[in-house]
């Protein structure tokens, strides 16, 4: 049981490129979650999902998008980079109604240049 | 909006310690409270959760208590030891909430030196 697992764990953009960060779970939670942490931050919600195919935003959405085809999976994409996506991003699931737990992956550092 | 402040923003002490890391929210009507742990560079490792239904959760040396009143929750440190050393968060769940968000504290970071 690996839990939430994100990839790449490091990343180093130039202005204007894309990528998509990768996240899944083995724990057949319905509810997923896109956060970022800046330096001396709390976590913002960016992204999240209460199941395949229903998505919708958070806090912090500008410059990302989102898609949910499986329980499992739920990448997140950055379009055009810009500087103020430099950050941490975690990747976390919950089972839903009744807890509300969230488990957290590792995170992607990710830096733009 | 719900907001999450803890105190202090950072801690030093020595080895042996009992310790008390405070964390308030603006909006006492919370499904559940959560207190979190983070090494450098490294992810969220849960340490306790209390449902608002609950007063304290206690974990080994770990005790976390709930005041939903007065919005406040602290985390106790019992004998506290150099492996402590790391950033708690604090995070809250409204309880109107129907996708279970979490609204972090900016945390503790917590130096415990031999």
């Amino acid at each position: 049981n690996a839990g939430v697992t994100q990839t790449p764990k490091f990343r180093i953009l130039k202005i204007g490129q894309s990528m998509t960060l990768q996240c899944a779970q083995d724990m057949n939670h319905n509810y997923m979650y896109w956060y970022r942490q800046d330096p001396g931050m709390g976590l913002k919600l960016i992204y999240y999902s209460v199941g395949a195919g229903i998505t919708d935003k958070g806090e912090v959405p500008n410059g990302y998008n989102v898609s949910r085809s499986t329980t499992e999976d739920f990448p997140l994409r950055l379009e055009l980079a810009a500087p103020s996506q430099t950050s941490v991003y975690f990747c976390a699931s919950s089972h839903g109604g009744g807890s509300y737990e969230q488990y957290f992956g590792p995170g992607t550092r990710l830096t733009v240049t | 909006k719900q907001e999450v402040t803890q105190i202090p923003a950072a801690l030093s002490v020595p080895e042996g310690e009992n310790l008390v890391l405070n964390c308030s929210f603006t909006d006492s009507a919370i499904y559940n409270l959560q207190w979190f742990r983070q090494d450098p560079g490294k992810g969220l490792t849960s340490l306790l959760l209390i449902q608002s239904s609950q007063r304290e959760q206690t974990s080994g040396r770990l005790n976390a208590s709930l005041d939903k009143s007065s919005g406040r929750s602290t985390l106790y440190i019992a004998a506290s030891q150099p492996g402590d050393s790391a950033t708690y968060l604090c995070a809250v769940v409204d309880r109107g909430s129907t996708l279970g968000r979490l609204y972090f504290g900016r945390g503790t970071q917590l130096t415990v030196w031999p």
